[in-house]
């Protein structure tokens, strides 16, 4: 069981908005701000979408977004793309130097 | 444009010592954190630990007894040792080097390496 709680799995159509939330604890989420998430494609490596809770690296579209509220933290996709059907991993850091992901989401675009 | 690649034996037997290496190339190690995670087929995500370009490291708690990783500036590698291995290993290794001077933001990934335990 992982230590942070993602739903299985979301859906929307292309054009739509789906959010996907990550629950954890005061002693992860709730405690830092430093909550990401991560997009993977089959057989491919995780890419980062969303680093510090909000924040997008370069290349990333703006479509993709995050937010937090107490314990769960939210990855929003606006303007759903085809392309986007994906799993998609939140992380956090963690009490005592540690650091936990997400059991992860498989994201449909219908 | 760093790129990471991950190599090592793809079967290791029960109880033995599962060895990776991952090479970086494109950029240097100095100036980062670099990061171990691996993924059992069809599972989540686990990071294992990470070590700083100077050596100090820091790991998944439920993994300490069993990890060792290590950097190489010389040869600008990293590595990963985990003992006494058991079914339950099986995964996709990846290594990861951290943004910035964070410990928590895998920002490039090598393209991971599977690794199965079985005798």
């Amino acid at each position: 069981q992982s230590a942070l709680t993602q739903p299985p799995s979301a859906s929307g159509s292309p054009g739509q908005s789906v959010t996907i939330s990550c629950t954890g604890t005061i002693r992860d989420i709730g405690g830092y701000n430093y909550v990401s998430w991560y997009q993977q494609h089959p057989g491919k490596a995780p890419k980062l979408m969303i680093y510090e809770v909000s924040k997008r690296p370069s290349g990333v579209p703006d479509r993709f977004s995050g937010s937090k509220s107490g314990n769960t933290a939210s990855l929003t996709v606006s303007g759903l793309q085809a392309e986007d059907e994906a799993d998609y991993y939140c992380s956090s850091f963690a009490h005592s130097n540690n650091l936990l992901f997400g059991g992860g989401t498989k994201l449909t675009v219908l | 444009q760093v790129q990471l690649q991950e190599s090592g034996p793809g079967l290791v037997k029960p109880s033995e010592t599962l060895s990776l290496t991952c090479s970086v190339s494109g950029g240097f190690i100095k100036g980062y954190y670099w990061s171990w995670i691996r993924q059992p087929p069809g599972k989540a995500l686990e990071w294992i630990g990470y070590v700083y370009y100077s050596g100090s490291t820091n790991y998944n708690p439920s993994l300490k007894s069993r990890v060792t990783i290590s950097v190489d500036t010389s040869k600008n590698q990293i590595s990963l040792k985990l003992s006494s291995v058991t079914a339950a290993d099986t995964a996709v290794y990846y290594c990861a080097r951290l943004y910035d001077s964070s410990v928590d933001v895998f920002d490039i990934w090598g393209q991971g390496t599977m690794v199965t335990v079985s005798s």
